[in-house]
Order: C-alpha cells, then sequence, then structure tokens
C-alpha cells in the first residue's frame, strides 16, 4: 500500500524555523515528485512546494520562495521542508503528497494525514 | 498565475440528487485539472485527473469533463458518504493552484 506520513509539526515563533519530515513506503520513491501542500484552519488548500525524484526539479509557491528549502533523501525514503523566517501567515496544517501517475503532470495521490505548524508568540 | 474559481461555494443537496461543480481557470489548462474530495478531519482525496480520468478505486457515480478553461464535477445520485468539500486543481502551468472549493451539505 502506498503511504506517506508527515511528522515535526508543532509550535514556533515568529521568525523561527521547523524542519518538516515526509515518511514514504509501498513505492519507489525516488521515481516520483514529491510536494507539499499546505490548509490554514477553515481555509482551502495551497500548493507550497515540489521536488523531482532526483532533486533537479524544484518549484516553490511565491509566498515561501527564500524561506523554505525542500529537499529528499531518497536511501531513506524521506522527504523534507525546512521552513526558516516563519510568519503568523505559515500556520497551517501541512500535508506530504506523492505525485500520481507517471507523467510529467503533477496531481496529487496520495495525501499524508499532515501535521500542524502554528506560529505564534 | 492561474486563477482557478470554483462555484457555487455551498451548496445544499438532498441524498440521491444529482450534483454538478463547476471550476473555471483564469487561462486554458488543456486537461490538466484534477478534483479532490476532502471531509472534516481528513485529508483530500484524489477523485478525478486529467479532467476525466477517475482515479483508482472511485466508484462510478463520480465523473468529469471539461477542457480549456470550464470544469465539471458531477455525481449522479448523491450518497451521505458524499457531503464534504471538493477543489479543483490546475497542473498545465506553475504555480500548481486549486480552487476555493465547494462545500456539499445536506439540505
Amino acid at each position: 500500500e502506498v503511504q506517506v506520513l508527515e511528522s515535526g509539526g508543532g509550535l514556533v515563533q515568529p521568525g523561527g524555523s521547523l524542519r518538516l519530515s515526509c515518511a514514504a513506503s509501498g513505492f519507489t520513491f525516488s521515481g516520483y515528485a514529491m510536494s507539499w501542500v499546505r490548509q490554514a484552519q477553515g481555509k482551502g488548500l495551497e500548493w507550497v512546494s515540489t521536488l523531482s525524484g532526483n532533486s533537479a526539479g524544484i518549484w516553490y509557491a511565491d509566498s515561501v520562495k527564500g524561506r523554505f528549502t525542500i529537499s529528499r533523501d531518497n536511501s531513506k525514503n524521506t522527504l523534507y521542508l525546512q521552513m526558516n523566517s516563519l510568519r503568523a501567515e505559515d500556520t497551517a496544517v501541512y500535508y506530504c503528497a506523492k505525485k500520481g501517475g507517471t507523467s510529467s503532470d503533477v496531481w496529487f495521490d496520495p495525501w499524508g494525514q499532515g501535521t500542524l505548524v502554528t506560529v505564534s508568540s | 498565475e492561474i486563477v482557478m474559481t470554483q462555484s457555487p461555494a455551498t451548496l445544499s443537496v438532498s441524498p440521491g440528487e444529482r450534483v454538478t461543480l463547476s471550476c473555471r481557470a483564469s487561462q486554458s489548462v488543456s486537461s490538466k485539472s484534477a478534483w479532490y474530495q476532502q471531509k472534516p478531519g481528513q485529508a483530500p482525496r484524489l477523485l478525478i485527473y486529467d479532467a476525466s480520468t477517475r482515479a483508482t478505486g472511485i466508484p462510478a457515480r463520480f465523473s468529469g469533463s471539461g477542457s480549456g478553461t470550464e470544469f465539471t464535477l458531477t455525481i449522479s445520485s448523491l450518497q451521505s458518504e458524499d457531503f464534504a468539500v471538493y477543489y479543483c486543481q490546475q497542473y498545465n502551468n506553475w504555480p500548481l493552484t486549486f480552487g476555493g472549493g465547494t462545500k456539499v451539505e445536506i439540505k
């Protein structure tokens, strides 16, 4: 069964840092792009970042560019999101998601259960 | 950035009814759109990709159609487990973008 499982969320002060992890299983991790998508409480979905299977392709939303860094360790089947200079508006549930299908198109399937990041003093 | 606009924001429906949800892109995304279902407290689940292809395990009552800028998700006969929020997404251009969602609630 294909699964992704996030961890690393928590409470952090404005300006602080946090690193999220996403452990994947049930598929050839290195063969698929992986993404982070976030959702503020009561709001819609916002794409954050995508990293290709070989780490050659990296894409960020403008709202996080320069502050967040996506990376992966294919030997550990794990995706990361290093979040620096955190702001109150970064407060959200962060989902990890595998790229669906085998083409270069990026839709999300499956999603993890999410990890909550709260930025507050 | 391509803006995805979903309508209506909320839909009140009785079980057994046919439901049609709309999603409009601010510019053409070809057929590169997907639909997701999200229930309270749960992660989103993929329903449809490439505008009209059902994901694995998705019941046949869910169907997608459209191309270019207009997309539709149809639920042929709403079941109790279908009350949820539905999101569309485009993947034709970066940044990837989602619609604001349509909440399907019990009438």
